[in-house]
């Protein structure tokens, strides 16, 4: 069982509301994740990590934004919710090894933006 | 640009069947190859996880193969069972990007009992 949690599980929020969304690993990855999944569509990839004071955006654009300040925290932050952005919020973390680079999800954020 | 395509989109079947996920992608220059299960309203599990120099890996009732040079993966269950529904999910690793997946739509399975 992968050590990946996000908080919280499940959020609804009114439009304007600036929100957080955690997610910290214990396996001392280096590489984190965030993707977002739409309901009955495939995920994407919205921000990455290579470890400490590096993010990187993903191939889906997000006006959502991260930090990496530590190893095994990688917060996502929106600043304004809107209702677009209702969805599932997942993220992952791996290892940079040349052999073992599973990517281990955590059990997701649900965010419903009224 | 990679694209991955997963068939079927559901497939319901009877307990103690073995089955066969299909997954295929267009780009063959991939890093490796993730098969996940994902629950309702819960996140992605790892199953197996394929380098891209290798051709198969099993885990108990699972065993994945990889096929790059015509851009396929299957993902075989023996016996299934009704713990099995779920839907799977392929995933391709690429080189950029942190070595980012680019997944499938996923294959709902129903186990029935």
């Amino acid at each position: 069982e992968a050590d990946i949690y996000q908080t919280p599980r499940y959020l609804v929020i009114g439009t304007g509301k600036k929100i957080t969304l955690e997610c910290s690993q214990t396996m001392g990855h280096d590489k984190m994740y965030w993707y977002q999944q739409d309901p009955g569509m495939e995920l994407h990839l919205i921000h990455y990590s290579y470890g400490v004071n590096s993010t990187e955006k993903g191939d889906l654009s997000s006006e959502s934004t991260v930090s990496r300040i530590r190893t095994e925290h990688f917060p996502l932050t929106l600043e304004s919710a809107r209702p677009s952005h209702t969805s599932q919020y997942l993220c992952a973390s791996s290892l940079t090894l040349p052999t073992t680079d599973t990517q281990y999800f955590g059990p997701g954020t649900r965010l419903t933006v009224l | 640009k990679q694209e991955v395509t997963q068939i079927p989109a559901a497939l319901s079947v009877p307990e103690g069947e073995n089955l066969v996920l299909n997954c295929s992608f267009t780009d063959s220059a991939i890093y490796n190859l993730q098969w996940f299960r994902q629950d309702p309203g819960k996140g992605l599990t790892s199953l197996l996880l394929i380098q891209s120099s290798q051709r198969e890996q099993t885990s108990g009732r699972l065993n994945a193969s990889l096929d790059k040079s015509s851009g396929r993966s299957t993902l075989y269950i023996a016996a299934s069972q009704p713990g099995d529904s779920a839907t799977y999910l392929c995933a391709v690793g690429t080189y950029n990007q942190g070595g980012k997946l680019i997944f499938g739509q996923g294959t709902e399975l129903s186990v029935k009992p």
